[in-house]
């Protein structure tokens, strides 16, 4: 078992669709993370969860909606999105004390 | 507030050449520094991480990093790279006291046989 699965890898939706990625960690972390990866651009956060409690959103659209149900699983719920956000979306965790982040293998959402 | 810059956004290099991705970052207080990699189609993998101690970090696969808190720099190294090294790096800060890790641009590194 890996440290950090994420699930779907791939994902294509409408741009009516509702779907929702997920992320679980097995590494006994205390803090969660979702990333946008888009192609030519840095890494962006888009949110941070510490002791299930989210601690920041980045001006995030509400058509990402986060969900952090306890210190080991993480969701993001996808509705009425847009080409644009076609992108790598990468779930990451950490022991806020190391500092060191882990990832997921991300998922490859394509919005049609 | 923290910044990262990574100089070159390409870096073609031919198998067992020599390789250096530089990095410099932007601080007022004391950071840690990390470098992760991207192979096609993966998640972000640890190389290697500065933290305190001596200034020359060894990683994975054959790769070092030097922080030089005068330059403020955190260049990666590696004396003969692999086909197999192709990939993104990224370089990475964080202050010493929390706070979110700040991401560079990215370096493509082609090795080219």
């Amino acid at each position: 078992e890996t440290g950090v699965t994420q699930t779907p890898r791939h994902l294509v939706m409408g741009m009516t669709n509702k779907k929702s990625l997920k992320c679980e960690q097995h590494l006994g972390h205390n803090a969660m993370y979702w990333y946008k990866q888009s192609a030519k651009k840095p890494l962006e956060l888009m949110f941070v969860y510490s002791l299930e409690e989210r601690v920041e959103n980045n001006s995030v659209p509400s058509r990402f909606s986060p969900e952090c149900p306890n210190s080991s699983h993480l969701f993001l719920h996808l509705h009425t999105l847009q080409p644009e956000d076609s992108a790598l979306y990468l779930c990451a965790s950490s022991l806020e004390e190391a500092g060191e982040l882990f990832f997921g293998e991300g998922s490859r959402l394509t919005v049609l | 507030a923290q910044s990262v810059t990574q100089l070159d956004s390409q870096v073609p290099v031919f198998e067992e050449a020599p390789v250096e991705l530089r990095c410099n970052y932007s601080s007022s207080v004391s950071v840690y520094l990390f470098w992760y990699v991207q192979y096609p189609n993966q998640g972000l993998q640890l190389l290697l991480k500065y933290l305190s101690g001596s200034t020359l970090v060894k990683g994975i696969n054959g790769f070092e990093a030097e922080f030089n808190k005068s330059q403020t720099s955190f260049h990666l190294r590696k004396p003969s790279v692999h086909i197999s090294d192709t990939a993104e790096y990224f370089c990475a800060v964080r202050r010493n006291q929390g706070g979110k890790l700040i991401f560079g641009q990215g370096t493509e590194l082609s090795v080219k046989p």
